[in-house]
């Protein structure tokens, strides 16, 4: 099974400011034949399910602001959040869909300073 | 829009059975794979199962391999998780998930509000 692990747990951040979280994954989940990374991130927030934010480690979802942005290749990425808002309090998941069992990695809670 | 609308849950005693319902619409379910997945009270997700478009492939967790079985009914726009030997570890939200594409590898784009199953005695 593909681990991913995540850092920091929790991340406190000033309105306005940069936060960035970053993801790694225990094998690389980058498909040599299409080039592309099988990596994720969701934000899920408090009592609803999570919202896909990001696929193929750095392509944003329909309706999703541009102030999040993805980045990294095979086994390290990141999600950063260039000018964090009130609403993006959340806790944010990477997951892999490279391989069976999909797995997730652990979330890191994102509030404000 | 798309909507998926989960159901069946409830608290059911250990080593019994339960059956979940995800009821899609606003999108053709037979051209999507799908998937469940579950998260304990205050805890991270865990993938449970997933079923391809054509309801021809299923996998799942180790977690529940043996005791749950995934299935789907294009006809009623329908996925099914059959959790039969339930332990208290399985007391847990359930959310049903689609695969942004048909592929059964697909992130997923669109997710339930959860039903939540607990076992206990």
């Amino acid at each position: 099974d593909i681990v991913m692990t995540q850092s920091p747990d929790s991340l406190a951040v000033s309105l306005g400011e940069r936060a960035t979280i970053n993801c790694k994954s225990s094998q690389s989940v980058l498909y040599s034949s299409n080039s592309k990374n099988y990596l994720a991130w969701y934000q899920q927030k408090p009592g609803q399910p999570p919202k896909l934010l990001i696929y193929w480690a750095s392509t944003r979802e329909s309706g999703v602001p541009d102030r999040f942005s993805g980045s990294g290749s095979g086994t390290d990425f990141t999600l950063t959040i260039s000018s964090l808002q009130a609403e993006d309090v959340a806790v944010y998941y990477c997951q892999q869909y490279y391989s069976i069992p999909f797995t997730f990695g652990p979330g890191t809670k994102v509030h404000i300073k | 829009q798309v909507q998926l609308v989960e159901s069946g849950g409830g608290v059911v005693q250990p080593g019994r059975s339960l059956r979940l319902s995800c009821e899609a619409s606003g999108f053709t379910f037979s051209s999507h794979a799908m998937y469940w997945v579950r998260q304990a009270p205050g805890k991270g997700l865990e993938w449970v199962a997933l079923i391809s478009s054509d309801g021809n492939n299923k996998y799942y967790a180790d977690s529940v391999k043996g005791r749950f079985t995934i299935s789907r009914d294009n006809s009623k726009n329908t996925m099914y998780l059959q959790m039969n030997s339930l332990r208290a570890e399985d007391t847990t939200v359930y959310y049903c998930a689609r695969a942004a594409a048909a592929s059964d590898y697909s992130p997923f784009d669109h997710w339930g509000q959860g039903t939540l199953v607990t076992v206990s005695s």
